[in-house]
């Protein structure tokens, strides 16, 4: 069964530093997502491609994270600068396409951030 | 108010019980619903689609109350692997694919 990749599972950093997370979603799925999902609560998008291009990015720190898909298959997202408040677990989800009639979403096994 | 309300737990239930898990939501324009299930320190997995008739799978029972914005979930004979969070989810019309998630209900089965 194909199955979204994501790495590192885990990164330990300073705040201040600069992380990066990689994801590589179902081979065919369009549409990649990247949550995040802080301890004791249910995740939240961050950022949605459709292909190459950003479709919802309304909830993306703008200031210290970005997130690219440049040949529209696999993504990266990055802190620069990381803070405390950053720690959590990042999500990363495609599906095979959005609007009506979308199809499931599955998700990748995370990458669990602590920034110290 | 959040856009998608549960109760965190945790639920503590003895093994062979039926338990239920309540969600309400706040945005009318609500399209599909789901349940989700995580395990600790895992990915959400998608345990079911909740339709307006109400639908069954095996042990797991969902039901869905637009007019109320109301979405349970109903575990009968539970089994200790059945121990995880449930997420309620829920996905706006015109709002692409993006899903967005309650803060999920803790369950525990016990022998």
């Amino acid at each position: 069964e194909a199955e979204v990749a994501q790495s590192p599972r885990y990164k330990i950093t300073e705040k201040s530093q600069a992380v990066a997370f990689w994801c590589d979603p179902i081979s065919g799925h369009a549409t990649l997502y990247w949550y995040r999902q802080i301890l004791g609560q249910g995740p939240e998008l961050l950022v949605q491609f459709q292909d190459e291009s950003v479709v919802d990015d309304s909830q993306l720190p703008k200031d210290r994270f970005s997130a690219e898909r440049l040949k529209g298959v696999d993504s990266t997202l990055k802190i620069q600068p990381a803070e405390l408040g950053d720690s959590a677990m990042y999500l990363c989800a495609s599906s095979r396409l959005a609007g009506v009639g979308a199809d499931t979403q599955y998700f990748g096994p995370g990458t669990r951030l602590t920034v110290l | 108010r959040k856009e998608v309300e549960q109760d965190p737990g945790p639920f503590n239930v003895p093994e062979g019980a039926t338990v239920a898990f309540n969600c309400t939501y706040s945005n009318s324009a609500s399209q599909s619903f789901f349940w989700y299930r995580q395990d600790c320190r895992k990915e959400p997995k998608l345990l079911m689609s909740v339709y307006s008739s109400g639908n069954e799978d095996g042990r797991f029972t969902a039901q869905l109350n637009r007019a109320s914005q109301y979405i349970s979930l109903l575990i009968r004979d539970s089994k200790l692997s059945d121990s995880a969070t449930y997420l309620c989810v829920v996905r706006y019309t015109g709002g692409g694919n993006k899903l967005t998630f309650g803060t999920g209900t803790q369950l525990k089965v016990e022998l």
